[in-house]
């Protein structure tokens, strides 16, 4: 199983709402990350987790929140968003302390805020 | 051709020739490479690494260039196919963890046929 598992795909939300997004792989990865993508833009990286510890926070607003309960599951809870977090949110995983980095990606959950 | 502006760069070929996708990186100290490719609606895959003492390396029908001199990378796809036709990132590592992915602009590839 070589796939990275996002819920939901598409997702509407008020900005008064509590949502949240979820990620699931079984590659036995220890690293996994969640990356926001505007259209047109690269992906930009919001959140790393490593051995199931938050290691890099790239100053993302305490509107999102994320969660690792293990080793196979990501969650990003998302609360009292704006209109401009509108996005497409990635979930990656990727080997960590073997020499391999390399990303896998999800297909992201597209959200639009209103 | 390549167009560069507004808009997310974009280099049409036609099927059957070569494609060159070009990024530059930000950082010297980068020692990890990615290039990914990106079909509307799916999320980046992986297509080819390099790691910083290489300058060549080959896959299937793809090539990537590493130029640390002028801190330039490059991807080759021959006898480009309509498949092919996405968006390309390029993404190089800022830490010595390999966690801290910075991606490239992108570069929108448009296959005629």
């Amino acid at each position: 199983d070589t796939e990275v598992t996002q819920t939901p795909k598409h997702l509407v939300m008020g900005m008064t709402n509590k949502k949240s997004l979820k990620c699931e792989q079984h590659m036995g990865h220890r690293a996994m990350y969640w990356y926001k993508q505007k259209a047109k833009k690269p992906p930009e990286l919001m959140f790393v987790y490593s051995y199931e510890k938050l290691s890099i926070n790239e100053s993302v607003p305490s509107r999102f929140s994320p969660e690792c309960p293990n080793s196979s599951l990501l969650n990003l809870h998302l609360h009292a968003l704006q209109p401009e977090d509108s996005a497409l949110y990635l979930c990656a995983s990727s080997q960590h302390g073997t020499g391999d980095e390399k990303l896998f990606f999800g297909s992201g959950t597209q959200l639009s805020v209103l | 051709g390549e167009s560069v502006g507004l808009h997310l760069p974009t280099l049409s070929v036609q099927e059957g020739d070569n494609s060159i996708i070009n990024c530059a990186y930000s950082n010297s100290a980068s020692d990890y490479f990615i290039w990914y490719k990106q079909e509307s609606g799916k999320g980046p895959q992986f297509i080819i690494d390099i790691r910083s003492n290489m300058d060549k390396r080959q896959g299937q029908r793809v090539t990537v260039l590493l130029n640390k001199t002028v801190k330039h990378l490059s991807l080759q796809i021959a006898a480009t196919q309509p498949g092919d036709s996405a968006v390309y990132f390029c993404a190089e590592t800022l830490d010595n963890y390999g966690q801290n992915f910075v991606f490239g602009p992108g570069t929108r590839l448009s296959v005629l046929p």
